[in-house]
Order: structure tokens, then C-alpha cells, then sequence
């Protein structure tokens, strides 16, 4: 089954260790995006990689970092200086590299909680 | 910037009941909108997707509707069923290829 791969769905950390979250994909997607979700509110854009080796920052980037090293992983760094990172987190991908015409398909999400 | 906006909030209806979901956006230089479904602590499933050239798209018992003049989007669901019980998400594709979503409705579907 093709899909977008998660992990792990809960995490849990101390405040001020970077965590990295997984987002492995195998539809063959050019596209990736990280989104953050809080309670009662829109998804907000994180980062984005339209092509491996490249990635741009979205609305929210400040205390994220991320990698593309491969087509079908997108891994985010939630860094120390992310000042309020807990939150549900979703990964997407498209099959072109833009959003104009390819609906996103999404993974099932990882809760960050930090203490 | 691109604003959207999902009213209401949460709605609740009993099973079999028609409904309509809104969505208004404020920039109407989009290139597509989205509806798209969460179950709770899932991610999203797309539901439809309406080209800004389309007046309309049809799955099922969905209908969704855009009216991009007057910023605005419906997604009609016909003889809702408790298995429809969920967050319906819109979001638009708009200027810098990004998408902007809307906060969401929280339908619950009595049996």
C-alpha cells in the first residue's frame, strides 16, 4: 500500500533537546511539507521541499530545521529554540511540485508533547 | 495574505439531516480549493478538490461548491450518517503556490 509513514505517533521530550520526527513516503512524490496543528486552528506551513537537496522555508520555520536527502524522506528537526513546540504534527506530500493541481496526501501525524 | 474562514465552529445534526459547510476566503486570486477530512488525532483525507475555472466537484454524498467572485465555498453533505462525524478542513491555493487552510467545522452526526 502506498502511503505516508509517520513516527512515532507520540513523542515526548524535555525542554531544551532537539527531537527529530520521521516522514517516509513511498507514492514517488516530488513534494513534501512539514505542517504544525494547534487545537482549534489551521494547519500552519513549516517547511517545504519541492526536489531533493532543496527546501524552503514556510510561514512558521523559526526553530525548525529539516532535511531532503532522499525523494521519499522529509525529516524534521524541532530545535531548542523552537519556543512552544508542542503541538500535533503533519507531514504531506504532492505528486508535483507544486500544489496548484495535486491534491496533498498526509500521514497520520506525531503529538510532540515537551515538559 | 490569504485569509480563511470555516463557520461554524463545530455543528451538530441529527442522522439523516442534509447540511452545509462554509468556507470564505479573502484573497479570490486562488488556483484550486480543498476540502479535506480529520478524524480526531489522524491526519487529513482529500476529499475534493475544485479547480478555480470549476464551478463545482461531486464524490458521493459530497457536493462542494466555489464561488471565487465573492470568496466563498460550500461542501453539502446529504443524508448525513454518524460515520461522517469529523473535522472538515478547506484550504485554497493562492498566490506563492502555498496552501492556507481554515480552521475547521467539527461535525457531530447523531444516530
Amino acid at each position: 500500500d502506498g502511503g505516508i509513514t509517520q513516527s512515532p505517533k507520540y513523542l515526548f521530550r524535555k525542554e531544551g533537546q532537539n527531537v527529530t520526527l520521521s516522514c517516509e513516503q513511498n507514492l514517488n512524490h516530488d513534494a513534501m511539507y512539514w505542517y504544525r496543528q494547534d487545537p482549534g486552528q489551521g494547519l500552519r506551513l513549516i517547511y517545504y521541499s519541492q526536489i531533493v537537496n532543496d527546501f524552503q522555508k514556510g510561514d512558521i520555520a523559526e526553530g525548525y530545521s529539516v532535511s531532503r536527502e532522499k525523494k521519499e524522506s522529509f525529516p524534521l528537526t524541532v530545535t531548542s529554540a523552537q519556543k512552544n513546540p508542542t503541538a500535533f504534527y503533519l507531514c504531506a506530500s504532492s505528486m508535483g511540485k507544486q500544489v496548484l493541481n495535486s491534491p496533498l496526501h498526509f500521514g497520520n501525524g506525531t503529538r510532540l508533547t515537551v515538559t | 495574505k490569504q485569509e480563511v474562514t470555516q463557520i461554524p465552529a463545530a455543528l451538530s445534526v441529527p442522522e439523516g439531516e442534509n447540511l452545509v459547510l462554509n468556507c470564505s476566503f479573502t484573497d479570490s486570486a486562488i488556483y484550486n480549493l480543498q476540502w479535506f477530512r480529520q478524524d480526531p488525532g489522524k491526519g487529513l483525507t482529500s476529499l475534493l478538490l475544485i479547480q478555480s475555472s470549476q464551478r463545482e466537484q461531486t464524490s458521493g454524498r459530497l457536493n462542494a461548491s466555489l464561488d471565487k467572485s465573492s470568496g466563498r465555498s460550500t461542501l453539502y453533505i446529504a443524508a448525513s450518517q454518524p460515520g461522517d462525524s469529523a473535522t472538515y478542513l478547506c484550504a485554497v491555493v493562492s498566490a506563492g503556490n502555498m496552501l492556507t487552510f481554515g480552521g475547521g467545522t467539527r461535525l457531530m452526526v447523531k444516530p
